[in-house]
This record gives C-alpha cells, structure tokens and sequence, in this order.
C-alpha cells in the first residue's frame, strides 16, 4: 500500500525558512516522479514543483521559482522542499504526491503558515 | 486566477446526472490529457480521471471524462450523497512549464 507521509510544516515569520519533508513507502519510489502541490485556506490546488527520478529534471512554478528547492534522496526514500523568503501568500497545506503531469497518490499534507 | 476555468459550484438530487466543465486553452487541453480530481471535505485530492476519461482502480463507472478541443467535462450519474466535494480539473500547460489546474467545482448533493 502506497504511503506518503510529509512533515515539517508549522509557523513561520514572512521572510523565514522552512523544510518539508515526505517519506514514501509501499511502492519503489526511485521509478517515479513527484511533485508539491498546495492549497492556500479555503481556495484551489496549485502545483508548486515536481522533479523527475534522478533529479535530473526540475520545474517550479513562477510563484515560488528563485525561492523553493525541490530534492529526492531516493536512498532514503524521501522528497524534500526547501522553502526561503517566505511571504504571507505561501500560507498552505503542502502536499506530497507521485506523478508530474498527474498525480496518483497524495499525502495527508502538512500545513505552513507564514504570518508575523 | 486559473488558467483552466470551471463554474464555481453544481448540484444536483440523489440519482441525477451532474456535468462539470472545465475550460482551457491551445497550451494546455488543447494539447494535452485532462486529469481530475475529487477532493471531500477535509480530505487530500484523489484522482478521479486520467487521460480525459480514463478511471484509476476503484473507480466508480458513474464517473466518466470526456475532452473536444480545448475544453473538457466530468459527468457523474447515479448522483450520491457521497459524491458531495470539490472537483478540479488539470493539465499540463506548455507554455508555463508546469500543470494548471482549475479553480475547483464544489458540488452539492440536495
């Protein structure tokens, strides 16, 4: 059974830092893509990252491009996002989840909250 | 503002059929699959349609997606109470690099 489990989220001052992290289980990670999705309270979903198996490939949003690093350490099975200069707008839950054109499993996501 | 637009919000009675659209352009459905998603309250997305019309496992076949052109639909019939939730659209856009989705269809069961 696939799992994908992120954590890290948690409140931040605009301008601050912050790393989520995603651990997979029950499928072999290293064959897939992933990606972060959020979803700021109460709106849509909006695709922030996703790279590709060994890293090789990376695309970001405009919205957080210059400011968030996606990495994979597929020894370990984990996806990581690196998030800088936060703004207020990067409030969300971040979702973890397989795929890059879509997406076939989700994780339960982890709330980030940037607010002074 | 997203680049694929769905209306705002549908409904229907238990046992109606409901069509949600999602409309888009020559950079995204228009040259690539549609994908959607269900969304229940305080729920993760989970993938309802794959390539236009495609079901993932488990699926139920009252769910069913089509795409013509540049625009794109999900019909549900057999309406249940459980069907009540958020539902987006997506693709892949070409010119942003990236995938777009939907600004989100939420649906009411009466």
């Amino acid at each position: 059974q696939v799992h994908l489990v992120e954590s890290g989220g948690g409140l931040v001052k605009p301008g601050g830092s912050l790393r989520l992290s995603c651990a997979a289980s029950g499928f072999t990670f290293s064959d897939y893509y992933m990606s972060w999705i959020r979803q700021a309270p109460g709106k849509g979903l909006e695709w922030v990252s996703f790279i590709t198996t060994s890293g090789e490939i990376i695309y970001y949003a405009d919205s957080v491009k210059g400011r968030f690093t996606i990495s994979r350490d597929n020894a370990k099975n984990s996806l990581s996002l690196q998030m800088n200069s936060l703004r207020a707008e990067d409030t969300a839950v971040y979702y973890c989840a397989r795929g890059s054109d879509f997406f076939d499993q989700w994780g339960q996501g982890t709330l980030v909250t940037v607010s002074s | 503002q997203s680049v694929l637009t769905q209306p705002p919000s549908a409904s229907g009675t238990p046992g109606q059929r409901v069509t949600i659209s999602c409309s888009g352009g020559s950079s995204n459905i228009g040259s690539d699959f549609v994908y959607w998603y269900q969304q229940l309250p305080g729920m993760a997305p989970k993938l309802l349609i794959y390539k236009n019309h495609q079901r993932p496992s488990g699926v139920p076949d009252r769910f069913s997606g089509s795409k013509s052109g540049t625009s794109a639909s999900l019909d549900i019939s057999g309406l249940r109470s459980e069907d009540e939730a958020d539902y987006y659209c997506s693709a892949w856009d070409d010119s942003l690099n990236g995938v777009i989705f939907g600004g989100g269809t939420k649906l009411t069961v009466l």
